[in-house]
């Protein structure tokens, strides 16, 4: 079973960064959700297990997932921030499945409260 | 980008009830729609893939259907631990995207 452990709660000022890191215990593929306040879920990238990544349009310009197999952690850069990116941050493992990717095992979220 | 749409976004229900939720994707989807639960401070939990299969250790009171663009989740015989916000997920094709949500309430 994957599991999945985040990082913990960040306070930032707008136009900074923020690296939130999840540590899988397998070699999975790893995507990124986010939630912002009475938001529903919105998925931002994947980062497959040799480290290679896509990206939602959304965030293209401002996001970086990296791998680092030798801690098994996966790291969710975003970059530029605004305080739109008040949220909730999961990551979560796939399952392939009946020729689809579905997120079978999540985090347990990582707050990120930007403010000026 | 594919558009989900879930409604409704509050069911007021009581122990016991059967509710069903529904999704409506802006194109065929075929069959590739998830469904996932959240509870505040939790982990959110995969119930279905395939728009109807369940996962493992899901009760079988959660029961999908649904292909093409109209889906739907429903719950028999509500419990309390069942109170809590559902979302839909198409997995046909990036960016995923996922319905509004749907919070159910207890009356």
């Amino acid at each position: 079973q994957e599991q999945l452990v985040q990082s913990g709660a960040e306070v930032k000022k707008t136009g900074a960064s923020v690296k939130v890191s999840c540590r899988a215990s397998g070699h999975t593929y790893i995507h990124w959700v986010r939630q912002a306040p009475g938001q529903g879920l919105e998925w931002m990238g994947i980062v497959n297990p040799s480290g290679g990544t896509a990206y939602s349009e959304k965030f293209q310009d401002r996001v970086a997932m990296t791998r680092d197999t030798s801690t098994s952690t996966v790291y969710m850069e975003l970059t530029s921030l605004r305080s739109e990116d008040t949220a909730l941050y999961y990551c979560t493992a796939a399952a392939h499945l009946d020729d689809a990717e579905y997120f079978q095992h999540w985090g347990q979220g990582t707050l990120v409260t930007v403010s000026s | 980008d594919i558009q989900m749409t879930q409604s409704p976004s509050s069911l007021p229900a009581s122990v016991g009830d059967t509710v069903t939720i529904s999704c409506r994707a802006s194109q065929n989807i075929n069959n590739y729609l998830g469904w996932y639960q959240l509870k505040p401070g939790k982990a959110p939990r995969f119930l279905i893939h395939g728009a109807s299969t369940l996962q493992t250790g899901v009760p079988s009171r959660f029961s999908g259907s649904g292909s093409g663009t109209d889906f739907s989740l429903t719950i028999s015989s509500l419990q309390p631990e069942d109170f809590a916000t559902y979302f839909c997920q198409q997995s046909y094709s990036t960016p995923y995207t996922f319905g509004q949500g749907t919070k159910l309430e207890i009356k």
